[in-house]
């Protein structure tokens, strides 16, 4: 069984630029959620995708946007990079829709905007 | 809203204690609870999770236990090992699917 995986591991992106994240779910898994999590706090939930549509958002602006595809597989894209960006992005998975289900992570991409 | 708080902040104990780490929640209206351990730098790593139904769970030297009422979680550690050193981390799942994750507790366990 293959566990939630990310790409890439880290990059290093200026001001106003745009960058995509990925994250593959584990196998079975059909609920996508994406955190982050700037340096010395805890992960904050940006938003949950289920089935393909989002169902579930945090306290995020608009210009962090997200898709997922047929294989359940997921992108979050953010837009007009700003200095406070940088942080570190989790995606997890769990086997469906519903706080009742563990949520399973994957191992984090680093994002440094300068 | 819902608030986790995570009591010490940051711990250093000798190889061998047994320790106790304290994550305190504001709304009891919660389904599960999760432990979670993080390498500096890395994702997460899911210890034990409760759901709200029950008092605790253990796995090996690990024990979490939840008190909704009161809205506490302790997880105990038992004989701590150098390789125990890492940040711990509670969240709480409420009917929002989303977890509400505490600032974590720095644990350094030394030989």
């Amino acid at each position: 069984e293959t566990g939630v995986t990310q790409s890439p591991t880290h990059l290093i992106k200026t001001r106003g630029q745009q960058v995509t994240l990925r994250c593959s779910s584990q196998s079975g898994h059909n609920t996508v959620s994406w955190y982050q999590q700037a340096l010395g706090q805890g992960p904050q939930f940006i938003f949950q995708y289920y089935r393909e549509e989002e169902n579930g958002r945090g306290n995020f602006p608009p210009r962090f946007s997200g898709l997922q595809f047929p294989n359940y597989s997921s992108e979050l894209n953010v837009n007009a990079l700003e200095l406070d960006d940088s942080a570190l992005y989790l995606c997890a998975s769990r086997p469906s829709r519903g706080a009742i289900y563990e949520q399973y992570f994957g191992p984090g991409t680093r994002l440094t905007v300068t | 809203k819902q608030e986790v708080t995570q009591i010490p902040a940051a711990l250093s104990v000798p190889e061998g204690e047994n320790l106790v780490l304290n994550c305190s929640f504001t709304d009891s209206a919660i389904y599960n609870l999760q432990w979670f351990r993080q390498d500096p730098g890395k994702g997460l790593t899911s210890l034990l999770l409760i759901q709200s139904s029950q008092r605790e769970q253990t796995s090996g030297r690990l024990n979490a236990s939840l008190d909704k009422s009161s809205g506490r979680s302790t997880l105990y550690i038992a004989a701590s090992q150098p390789g125990d050193s890492a940040t711990y981390l509670c969240a709480v799942a409420g009917d929002t699917d989303k977890l509400i994750f505490g600032t974590g507790t720095r644990l350094q366990v030394f030989p």
